[in-house]
């Protein structure tokens, strides 16, 4: 049973837009919440960071919110770039591991 | 410069070889991990490892095996490689889960 769901397998927007990626969760044991950006031929790489106390972090361009009560994980990146293009994993983590969804083709168009 | 490394990064082998990939981090981190990416499963964990001398399974550790000797050193072993462990495995360590960095990947290929 997947413990971390990202039910939007590629999302396409516009260079400046915002894009809005979601998360779902099944277990509310876990402690912290993060995103990972992955380019192809790369390792993926982190990118933000919410713990289960807060309800929204911002970095910059990139925000996440934590919905607890729905168990639901959004990443906001406004304004998308072309750069911004890549695969991104939503992940949790418990004391000893890190799980992954399966992760959201993100394509910037200029 | 900070890093985790992998090697090798691409390999080709036959069903039954054994093989090393190994995995090194100069960040005295405490904990690392090995996972493997498939097309439509996102990332899955194999192995983890809290410390020297201390690991343990992950969501998919069949068929594999982890040694945890010295803090920097997390080699992965597949001791009979079998077709379905053709996959882009990726290594990281952090000081904690929620903090971990990736090595770059090893695509292995198992004929």
């Amino acid at each position: 049973d997947q413990q971390v769901k990202q039910n939007s397998p590629s999302l396409s927007v516009q260079e400046g837009r915002i894009s809005i990626l979601n998360c779902d969760y099944t277990n509310s044991m876990f402690d912290y919440f993060l995103w990972y950006k992955k380019y192809p031929a790369e390792g993926p790489t982190f990118l933000i960071s919410i713990s289960s106390i807060k309800d929204k972090n911002e970095d910059g361009r990139f925000t996440v919110f934590l919905n607890k009560s729905a168990k639901h994980l959004s990443l906001h990146i406004v304004p998308s770039q072309p750069g911004d293009s890549a695969v991104y994993f939503c992940a949790v983590a418990g004391y000893s591991t890190l799980t992954f969804g399966k992760g959201t083709m993100l394509l910037v168009s200029p | 410069e900070a890093q985790v490394t992998q090697n090798p990064r691409y390999l080709i082998t036959v069903t039954g070889k054994k093989l090393t990939v190994t995995c090194s981090q100069n960040m005295n981190h405490e904990y690392m991990s090995w996972y493997r990416q498939d097309p439509g499963l996102g990332l899955r964990q194999i192995y983890y490892s809290m410390n020297v001398e201390v690991t343990d399974k992950g969501d998919v550790p069949e068929g594999y095996k982890v040694s945890r000797k010295e803090k920097r050193n997390f080699p992965l072993i597949l001791e009979s490689p079998s077709p379905n462990q053709t996959s882009l495995y990726f290594c990281a360590s952090g000081r904690v889960t929620y903090e971990q960095y990736f090595g770059p990947g090893t695509r292995l290929t198992v004929t």
